[in-house]
């Protein structure tokens, strides 16, 4: 089995309706992170969180809530959906003693 | 802040061609150095990774070298196969800014027969 999950892997989506992107972990990892990934501009941190209390905005948060509901499990929300949020979502997990990041496969998300 | 600048790409390369992407950084601390990979349809994955200056990681016949002098941290790989093609990302961690990873913006190799 995968050690990060992420669920859906595609998702269509009309403008407006409230989407919820989901990641699972059993690495047992406290670190998590939401990235996007669009052509040409890599990945952008969405928010981070390192423990079970601990929520942080990353550099496009906008427009993106999160819910860090258990050390295992973190899902990314977008309230109000929109065309230009159309992308590929990734979740990571990191240790709290190293340094690299282990991601899940990805959430392909279309809004229309 | 922390910033990456990496080989813009597409790069297309022959089999058994010698590869090389570049990458500079820049950080305000003392950060460790990753090369990930992204298969197609695949999340990253680690591919090698250098913790201080003159460092050498190195996995699957890719090798990258942690030269502080010139802030660099070039991939190559002496002869590359069709399934190395994927998409290859730059990062560095550093402990100044919290752990936090930044990224390349990534660069897209394909291997032709």
């Amino acid at each position: 089995d995968a050690d990060v999950t992420q669920t859906p892997r595609n998702r269509i989506t009309k403008t407006g309706k409230r989407i919820m992107l989901e990641c699972s972990q059993t690495k047992g990892h406290d670190r998590m992170y939401w990235y996007r990934q669009d052509p040409g501009l890599g990945l952008r941190l969405i928010y981070y969180s390192f423990d079970v209390k601990d929520i942080n905005k990353g550099e496009i948060s906008d427009g993106y809530s999160v819910s860090r509901q258990a050390q295992a499990k973190f899902s990314l929300s977008l309230e109000s959906a929109i065309p230009n949020q159309t992308a590929l979502y990734f979740c990571a997990t990191q240790g709290r003693s190293t340094d690299t990041q282990y991601f899940g496969p990805g959430t392909r998300l279309t809004v229309l | 802040g922390d910033s990456v600048t990496q080989m813009e790409g597409p790069v297309t390369l022959s089999e058994e061609a010698f590869l090389t992407i570049n990458c500079t950084y820049t950080a305000t601390g003392y950060p460790s150095l990753f090369w990930y990979v992204q298969y197609p349809g695949e999340g990253l994955q680690l591919l090698l990774k250098a913790t201080k200056a003159d460092d050498k990681g190195s996995n699957k016949g890719f090798e990258a070298t942690y030269r502080k002098e010139t802030t660099s941290f070039h991939l190559e790989k002496g002869s590359v196969q069709v399934s190395d093609s994927a998409v290859y990302f730059c990062a560095l961690s550093d402990l100044t800014n919290a752990g936090k990873s930044t990224f390349g913006d990534g660069t897209t190799l394909t291997v032709k027969p």
